[in-house]
């Protein structure tokens, strides 16, 4: 089971930048690809963006392509997520989380999560 | 993009009663090469993050208790809480992996009557 702890998160003005980052620890961290999912305040999930074990693939929601970048560094167990041009309706706890070998592979292991504040 | 909508949006149940959720999806999530459904419930709890109970639609996560079941195929998905908990209460999402991008329905918040 992988444990993961999300950091990066505040408040942050509309068009303004944030990165955040996620510490895995307790598995082999580069033989799962890994996610980024986030809540909006009182609202449901959804799924963001992912990266392959070896950062040669990466997927990005619609709603995100070209403003935010997924990143991972295996040999220091982490991940990034880095957020340009944000908007209003990025505000959320953003999630960190593990799946398997695959792309299409279930949320297995999720962090408390970081929140993200945009407003002026 | 494949749409996930999950009936009600909340319901209350009495303890040891019976709680079921509903769950569409706007095209086939049953991959036909292996006769599984795409389709996954977790369950949050308030405060917490997602945790994973149920996959390829009815089998459940290692450490799940048995009253929770899944049960549909194709289209039309379940979950069943039997004999209700006061641990159960939580809201469920169902989740589709069978296609690009992995979406989830809107969420059922399960309460005690």
């Amino acid at each position: 089971e992988m444990q993961v702890v999300e950091s990066g998160g505040g408040l942050v003005q509309p068009g303004g930048s944030l990165r955040l980052s996620c510490a895995a620890s307790g598995c082999t961290f580069n033989t799962f690809w890994m996610s980024w999912v986030r809540q909006a305040p009182g609202k449901g999930l959804e799924w963001v963006a992912s990266i392959k074990q070896d950062g040669s693939e990466k997927r990005y929601v619609d709603s995100v392509k070209d403003r935010f970048t997924i990143s991972r560094d295996n040999a220091k167990n982490s991940l990034y997520l880095e957020m340009n041009s944000l908007r209003g309706e990025d505000t959320a706890v953003y999630y960190c989380a593990s799946q398997g070998n695959n792309w299409w592979d279930l949320f297995d292991d999720w962090g408390q999560g970081t929140l993200v504040t945009v407003s002026s | 993009d494949i749409v996930m909508t999950q009936s009600p949006d909340s319901l209350a149940v009495s303890l040891g009663e019976r709680a079921t959720i509903n769950c569409k999806s706007s095209q086939s999530v049953l991959y036909s090469s292996d006769n599984k459904n795409y389709l996954a419930w977790y369950q949050q709890k308030p405060g917490q993050p997602p945790k994973l109970l149920i996959y390829w639609a009815s089998t459940r996560e290692s450490g799940v208790p048995d009253r929770f079941n899944g049960s549909g195929s194709g289209t039309d998905f379940t979950l069943t809480i039997n004999s209700l908990q006061g641990e159960d209460v939580a809201v469920y999402y169902c989740q589709q992996n069978y296609g690009s991008p992995l979406t989830f329905g809107g969420g059922t918040k399960v309460e005690i009557k």
